[in-house]
């Protein structure tokens, strides 16, 4: 079936730490994945993305990693601001049900001063 | 500002009524996506329209319904309101379609309220 979801719902931070965030999926017809950030009253604005042939992708302070064995997402993030505070949602591509987008529930990211 | 333009931003309706939501892609976009997003489901895929016709459908109630027009804007129709109707809804655009999907870019969302 068509399944994403987040291991945690809720991540508090300090500043300046790193934070991981973990996202499960169920569909190995999966072939791309996206991680969004949507802060509160706006919409999801797209962080990194990653295609199923890869196992890690770095970008500016965001690294995503793939393993496709246990069907399990990061989005890892450096030295985290106040402003990466939001809810963090994975999305998987599924090329067998016409390359529909399928979004997790999301996790709510805050870091404390 | 992602260049995807959804209006109105907000919207308060009785239950039974029936709006229209709307929503203008980025400029080149060909594909348009509709997302309904509620506390308790997150965001909800409804449909897909690319170069005007229906593409992908997903969870989208029959009292519901979209089109693409031929400048590319597209319009949600939801009819027969509901209290469990209420929700924020997003539009997204993308350059392509299928296997050239990548990012989606959201606009800011209508929010929904039904009493």
């Amino acid at each position: 079936g068509e399944s994403v979801g987040l291991h945690l719902p809720t991540l508090s931070v300090q500043e300046g730490d790193n934070s991981i965030i973990n996202c499960a999926y169920s569909n190995s017809a999966s072939d791309y994945f996206i991680w969004y950030k949507q802060e509160s009253g706006k919409g999801p604005q797209f962080i990194i993305d990653i295609r199923s042939n890869m196992d890690k992708r770095q970008g500016q302070r965001v690294t995503v990693l793939l393993n496709k064995t246990v069907k399990h997402l990061s989005l890892q993030i450096a030295a985290t601001q106040p402003g990466d505070s939001a809810v963090y949602f994975c999305a998987e591509r599924d090329w067998g049900s016409n390359y529909k987008l399928t979004f997790g529930k999301g996790t709510l990211l805050t870091v404390n001063p | 500002d992602s260049g995807v333009t959804q209006t109105p931003k907000h919207l308060i309706t009785a239950t039974g009524q029936r709006v229209t939501l709307r929503c203008s892609p980025r400029s080149g976009d060909l594909s348009v996506y509709w997302y309904q997003q509620s506390l308790d489901q997150g965001l909800q895929f409804l449909i897909q329209y690319y170069n005007g016709e229906e593409r992908a459908k997903g969870n989208i109630l029959e009292r519901f319904s979209a089109q693409q027009f031929p400048d590319l804007h597209s319009e949600l129709n939801l009819s027969s309101l509901e209290l469990g109707d209420s929700a924020l809804y997003f539009c997204a655009s993308s350059v392509g379609e299928g296997a050239q999907t990548g990012e989606l870019f959201f606009g800011e969302g209508s929010r929904l309220t039904v009493l």
